[in-house]
């Protein structure tokens, strides 16, 4: 299957710093990537679709501003946690869809944020 | 508005037996797929097998079925010969479009699977 890589798998910060999360289809175009959060013991929530070149749409209740999402390219997305706060501690994980697609989203290894 | 249940938040099997996940959905979709993953304490997604809601057979992937009531918007997954590895948590999913090919996935709240040797 296809290969979607996230970076990085774990990351601690200070409160109040912004933080990026990479999240890189390694050998086919994504031309949708999805971004997840998971809470402990929790399923996973969508965040927001990002489709390459245009601006993300985020679910209801997710602070645009706070979570800058950023679809540059066919293989990258990046989501910048902005100004994070302990609450922001979480699990993000990333998917992506290819031109061609069958149905079945390819997902990254996910990233563990903790916010001190 | 899709929805996805899981009711059982945990589940205990012995090791080589064979254990049922229950999944049911909500939807007034016409076409749409389902999917199941499962996800270990790393955290990572793995993708196990997928039904179309075309397919008119039960779809299979080694170790992994995946008995689809249609009628009864059930798509409960079934592991055999269950491993010590199998324990994880186990997600069913839903997403619109032939295929399964549209929208974003929308996840049940899963279930925690312990295989006990």
């Amino acid at each position: 299957g296809a290969v979607v890589s996230q970076h990085p798998s774990r990351v601690i910060c200070k409160s109040g710093t912004s933080v990026k999360i990479e999240c890189r289809s390694l050998d086919f175009q994504a031309t949708t990537m999805f971004w997840y959060r998971q809470f402990p013991k929790q399923s996973l929530m969508l965040m927001a679709t990002s489709n390459e070149g245009s601006k993300a749409t985020y679910e209801q209740g997710v602070e645009k501003d706070k979570f800058l999402i950023n679809h540059a390219s066919l293989t990258l997305s990046t989501l910048t946690v902005t100004s994070a706060h302990p609450e922001d501690s979480s699990f993000y994980i990333c998917s992506a869809e290819t031109s061609g697609n069958t149905g079945e989203l390819f997902f990254g290894e996910g990233s563990r944020l903790t916010v001190l | 508005a899709q929805k996805i249940t899981q009711t059982q938040p945990g589940m205990f099997v012995q090791e080589k037996e064979a254990v049922t996940l229950d999944c049911t959905y909500d939807t007034s979709d016409q076409s749409y797929g389902l999917f199941w993953y499962k996800q270990p304490s790393s955290g990572e997604m793995i993708f196990l097998i997928y039904q179309g809601s075309y397919d008119e057979q039960n779809a299979t992937e080694g170790r992994y079925s995946l008995n689809f009531q249609k009628a009864r918007k059930s798509a409960n997954l079934v592991i055999s010969a269950s491993q010590l590895g199998d324990s994880a948590m186990y997600f069913c999913a839903m997403r619109e479009g032939y295929g399964g090919s549209q929208g974003n996935l929308i996840f049940g709240k899963g279930t925690k699977l312990s295989v006990k040797p």
